[in-house]
């Protein structure tokens, strides 16, 4: 099975920050890999999919890069409605998510 | 617009069952695969099922094989998911969701609890 590793667990940072998550998968996962956020007692929402692409609505200071092993999520300019934790998912094989990171208000 | 509510959820002693349903409007259900994913409180997500459009394929995680049946019946847009043998370490809020590009549709989540 291909186990996602977020790191870091946690993220404290400000408003206007640049923030980056970043994502390991045991194996390749080529560009399958998406970015969701999630907000406590909501639902999770779908930011980037094949690893770089935005989903519609989503704003652009999201972005995502990486292939094979290595990914990173993006964002350019923290926003207030950002703080959020933010998971990482791979859907090569089979389905597979990250443990999450928190990104909290330092 | 697009919409998936689950309903069923509720309490359920260990050994018990359930079933979820899921009900799509907004889109063409039959066109899509969906997904069950979990959480239980204050965890992350995890991936519980999926079966193909036409439901003929279904895959499980391991942790539920044997146990939980995934079903669908494209003429209602509706995804089912049967849970039997329930444990406590199946407490959780159940989605379902919708594979377009990636999961790119959620329903509201419904809350599993197993409990004496």
């Amino acid at each position: 099975d291909i186990q996602m590793t977020q790191s870091p667990f946690t993220l404290p940072a400000s408003v206007g920050d640049r923030v980056t998550i970043t994502c390991r998968a045991s194996q390749t996962v080529g560009n399958w890999l998406a970015w969701y956020q999630q907000k406590p007692g909501k639902v999770p929402k779908l930011l980037i999919y094949k690893a770089s692409n935005l989903q519609s609505g989503v704003p652009a200071r999201f972005s995502g890069s990486g292939y094979g092993t290595e990914f990173t999520l993006t964002i350019s300019s923290l926003q207030p409605d950002d703080f959020a934790t933010y998971y990482c998912q791979q859907y090569n094989e089979y389905y597979t998510f990250g443990q999450g990171t928190k990104l909290e208000i330092k | 617009e697009v919409q998936l509510v689950e309903s069923g959820g509720g309490l359920v002693q260990p050994g018990g069952s359930l079933r979820l349903s899921c009900a799509g409007s907004g889109f063409t259900f039959s066109d899509h695969w969906m997904h069950w994913v979990r959480q239980a409180p204050g965890e992350g997500l995890v991936w519980v099922s999926r079966i193909s459009s036409d439901g003929t394929n279904t895959m499980y995680a391991d942790f539920v094989k044997g146990r939980f049946t995934i079903s669908r019946d494209n003429a209602k847009s509706t995804l089912y998911l049967q849970m039997n043998s329930l444990r406590a370490g199946d407490t959780a809020v159940y989605y379902c969701a919708r594979y377009g590009i990636a999961f790119d549709s959620w329903g509201q989540g419904t809350l599993i609890t197993v409990s004496p």
